[in-house]
């Protein structure tokens, strides 16, 4: 079945960067793109940014402008969000989402677990 | 603030009808970008409930439906019930942002 197997959680001070990684499972990983959003707690969610793991290429929200990157290894079929400059803003249980195609419509259709990144001095 | 506004909370009695609106515009919802909802249980990950305005995946129950016309869309529960307990977000894309969207979200309680 379709599976995306998140990192660890996360604690880091301000100013770091940290590293989620996010595998992918289940189905051809370069055919489907991989969305990241987060949720600060009691929040809302927040799309970051999109990856194409068939070239690698990416979007980013503008507020991420700069400060993320997402990239992605085809022979382990994981993709990796890195946020760096944290602060204590960034606190949020970060998502990987898979980007699927149906109906003339782009929609995330699968989620991981969500990865816990705690922002603290 | 998000784009997409959606009000904080709805309630209703087990088997009443409840529905969410999605109020977008002119870049986003309005542009015929379509809308799908998403369903957060208490400490779980969001599942895709609605996509493709009125589409739902294998295994999600007809007592839901979406709807979009101009630049709002609705999530009908209908038939509530205990399980249905949660957040419920609706989500487009915004050409002005060149980005995906989500609305703030609505907690729909069951008395």
């Amino acid at each position: 079945q379709v599976q995306l197997v998140q990192s660890g959680a996360e604690v880091k001070k301000p100013g770091a960067s940290v590293k989620v990684s996010c595998k992918a499972s289940g189905y051809t990983f370069t055919s489907y793109y991989m969305h990241w959003v987060r949720q600060a707690p009691g929040q809302g969610l927040e799309w970051m940014g999109i990856i194409n793991p068939s070239g690698g290429s990416t979007s980013y929200a503008q507020k991420f402008q700069g400060r993320v990157t997402m990239t992605r290894d085809t022979s382990t079929t994981t993709v990796y969000m890195e946020l760096s400059s944290l602060r204590s803003e960034d606190t949020a249980v970060y998502y990987c989402a898979r980007g699927s195609y149906g109906s003339g419509s782009y929609y995330m259709d699968v989620w991981g677990k969500g990865t816990t990144v705690t922002v603290s001095s | 603030q998000s784009v997409l506004t959606q009000p904080p909370s709805v309630s209703g009695a087990p088997g009443q009808r409840v529905t969410i609106s999605c109020t977008g515009s002119s870049s986003n919802i309005g542009a015929g970008y379509d809308v799908h909802w998403y369903q957060q249980l208490p400490g779980t990950a969001p599942k895709l409930l609605i996509y493709g305005n009125s589409n739902r995946p294998s295994g999600v129950p007809d007592r839901f439906s979406g709807s979009k016309s101009g630049t709002s869309a609705s999530l009908a529960i209908t038939g509530l019930q205990a399980e249905d307990e949660a957040d419920y977000y609706c989500q487009s894309y915004d050409s002005s942002l060149s980005g995906y969207v989500f609305g703030i979200g609505t907690k729909v309680t069951v008395l």
